[in-house]
């Protein structure tokens, strides 16, 4: 099965609404890296987590290496929040490549 | 700051075509990657490089060759492009190797095989 795996695999929500998007890892993990894609193709770095919580904005997200999970939360979402949201890490020991999730698709309403 | 360039943004090819693929970044890194992203799926990593003149094989190597020219700059070469393909092709770079090193991506080269 996938070392990585996000979910949901696509939301939509309403503007000045919010959720939160996880990812889930099989196995041993050191870091996590959040990314959106946007409609250009384009991948922004959000986040780089070694541990605990980081905020930016109306972004904060989680890292818990121990349950082997991490957490994008968006608050109060604009339309420009519309993309593809992608979490990728280190999985495994030893591992010296990022696996990317399949990400989700996120879509933001009027 | 830096920023991490990518030519041709587009690339049009045909069956059993040589294409390559440029990437250029300023942020002075020494490693290097090169993914590949097909629709509704994560990034696969191809090649990755961590100093000038040195080439790693990825997960998705086979039917592609990179070349790290100097420490700015890592090529990918598609060495029979696969008629129908639709991709698009992301380089990244990274101070170091490893999980304590985030990675800046470029914009992207889409690739239509007609």
């Amino acid at each position: 099965g996938d070392q990585v795996e996000q979910s949901p695999s696509a939301l939509s929500l309403h503007e000045g609404t919010g959720s939160a998007l996880r990812c889930n890892f099989t196995t041993t993990m050191r870091a996590v890296q959040w990314f959106q894609q946007n409609s250009r193709g384009s991948l922004i770095n959000l986040f780089y987590l070694a541990s605990g919580t980081k905020e930016n904005g109306r972004l904060k997200s989680t890292f818990n290496s121990k349950e082997s999970y991490s957490t994008l939360h968006i608050r109060d979402a604009q339309l420009e929040d519309s993309g593809t949201y992608f979490c990728a890490a280190e999985v495994g020991e030893g591992a010296d490549r990022l696996t990317f999730g399949k990400g989700t698709q996120l879509i933001i309403q009027p | 700051g830096g920023i991490i360039t990518q030519t041709p943004k587009f690339l049009i090819g045909q069956e059993g075509q040589k294409l390559t693929l440029k990437c250029q970044q300023n942020f002075n890194h020494d490693t290097m990657y090169w993914y590949r992203q097909d629709s509704g799926k994560g990034l696969r990593l191809i090649y990755y490089s961590i100093t000038e003149n040195d080439l790693q094989k990825g997960d998705l190597s086979e039917g592609y060759d990179a070349s790290r020219e100097k420490k700015s700059s890592f090529s990918l070469t598609v060495t029979s492009a696969q008629k129908n393909e639709m991709a698009v092709f992301l380089c990244a770079s990274s101070m170091g190797l490893g999980h304590s090193y985030e990675q800046y991506f470029g914009p992207g080269t889409r690739l239509t095989v007609l």
